[in-house]
């Protein structure tokens, strides 16, 4: 069984500056990628970053970054520079790397980002 | 625009009545999803259908229906739903293969049960 935490409820953060957003996960799967979403008011579920159980280097997607320590099982999510447009829900979630079937992800909770002028 | 499109965006429904969900893919996906999202709760797999073929099925009560008629279009059918079941339903497609792969989803349909 996956579980994936995020004890985040609300965020604040000031325009132009950074966040991170904290998740941690448990899994007895050898294999596993983990994953952060953002969801704006309209629903739709956004993919912004993936990181690999296996990955060495720590995922980075032009503002996004995933801070993974694979010890601690933590995967935060960090965001640089932030604009307006990053108010939203964030998930972050979770899937094992098998063959065969289709992946299934486990989300957690989410936390609200809201960014102020 | 993801590529996945859900229809109708939002719906009201009695609960004795029978209504339809609709996910068109374009994105040549071959597996297909329906999450549940209720306000305060972590999003819920519900069905999982890969290359046409139901593969997963959550425990989700049988008065919600899925059905594949093929790989780029997902059907939710609803009868006799209850008023807790109002939630936001997301379809979603994958490629479905190992190694990275990420879903991506539509745009929802916000479902309120009367």
């Amino acid at each position: 069984a996956q579980k994936i935490t995020q004890t985040q409820p609300g965020m604040f953060v000031q325009e132009k500056e950074a966040v991170t957003l904290d998740c941690t996960y448990d899994t007895s799967d050898p294999s596993y990628g983990l994953f952060w979403y953002k969801q704006p008011s309209s629903g739709e579920m956004i993919f912004l970053i993936y990181q690999g159980s296996y990955d060495q280097q720590n995922a980075t997607e032009g503002r996004y970054s995933l801070n993974f320590q694979k010890a601690r099982k933590s995967a935060n999510l960090v965001i640089s520079a932030s604009q307006l447009g990053d108010s939203a829900m964030y998930f972050c979630a979770m899937s094992p790397i098998s063959s065969g079937s289709a992946r299934q992800l486990t989300f957690g909770s989410g936390t609200q980002l809201t960014v102020l002028p | 625009e993801t590529g996945v499109t859900q229809t109708p965006r939002h719906l009201v429904m009695g609960m004795t009545n029978k209504k339809s969900l609709k996910c068109e893919q374009h994105l040549g996906h071959n597996a297909m999803y329906w999450y549940k999202q209720s306000a305060k709760k972590p999003l819920e797999l519900m069905f999982v259908y890969n290359f046409k073929e139901q593969t997963e099925n959550n425990s989700v009560p049988s008065r919600f229906s899925p059905e594949c008629p093929n790989s780029s279009h997902l059907f939710l059918h609803l009868h006799t739903l209850q008023p807790e079941d109002s939630a936001l339903y997301l379809c979603a497609s994958s490629q479905d293969r190992q190694g990275h792969e990420k879903l991506f989803f539509g745009s929802g349909t916000q479902l309120s049960v009367l």
